[in-house]
């Protein structure tokens, strides 16, 4: 069964620090790897999004990176903002679901303190 | 800079009771899909739809599921007999392209309780 894997579930980290979140996937064939922030009670915004030959992938001070062989992702936030507060969801996608069918994670809840 | 919009933002129905959850996906898109997220859970894939039909549909999407583009603007999703366990937040999208490095634009969600 395809799945995606999220760790860890919450993490709170002080503003200005870096943090790294994790992403491991069964998905299969796969196809590309996103990463997602949601704010509380608003739709997700992509954030990155990754195909096989992709190795590592920043937009400003996200980067993600991914080993197509061990299946995992990573999402590193570099000096953290209050606004970083929010869910960072794995989204993991599959060459059979041509559709645009989404796998999402249950996502990683980081909390930014003053 | 478009996005995509739904309505209402809460919707409160009683069990059995029919409802219809509208989207306006971004203009230039051409495929378009329904998500839900119950409380607590993960976002959770329901239907995409392309050229006036469903193209792909998840087992939640059963036959108390329809999806319409009534006209140019316009993608909605309706619930004929709603149940408790279809509370959650209705999140639409919309993506110019199908497959490979689609990116799919969400909105902001329509948070559904059946009382």
């Amino acid at each position: 069964k395809n799945q995606v894997e999220q760790s860890p579930q919450s993490l709170i980290i002080l503003e200005g620090k870096n943090c790294t979140l994790q992403c491991n996937y069964t998905v299969s064939p796969f196809s590309n790897l996103r990463w997602y922030k949601q704010d509380t009670g608003r739709g997700p915004v992509s954030l990155t999004i990754m195909t096989f030959s992709e190795n590592t992938k920043s937009n400003g001070r996200y980067t993600a990176t991914l080993d197509a062989d061990t299946k995992q992702s990573s999402l590193h936030i570099t000096a953290s903002q209050l606004s970083d507060s929010a869910s960072y969801i794995c989204v993991v996608s599959a060459k059979t679901d041509s559709w645009g069918k989404l796998q999402f994670g249950a996502g990683t809840q980081v909390v930014v303190t003053p | 800079e478009p996005e995509v919009t739904q309505t209402p933002s809460h919707q409160v129905t009683q069990m059995g009771q029919e409802v219809i959850l509208r989207c306006v996906p971004i203009s230039n898109h051409l495929y378009f899909y329904w998500y839900r997220q119950i409380l607590g859970q993960k976002v959770e894939f329901l239907v995409s739809f392309y050229n006036n039909e469903i193209s792909e549909k998840s087992e939640i999407f059963d036959d108390q599921f329809s999806v319409e583009r009534p006209d140019g603007s316009n993608f909605t999703l309706k619930i004929r007999s709603t149940k408790l366990e279809d509370s959650a937040m209705y999140f639409c999208a919309s993506s110019p392209l199908s497959g490979g490095r689609n990116e799919q634009f969400f909105g902001p969600g329509t948070r559904l309780t059946v009382l």
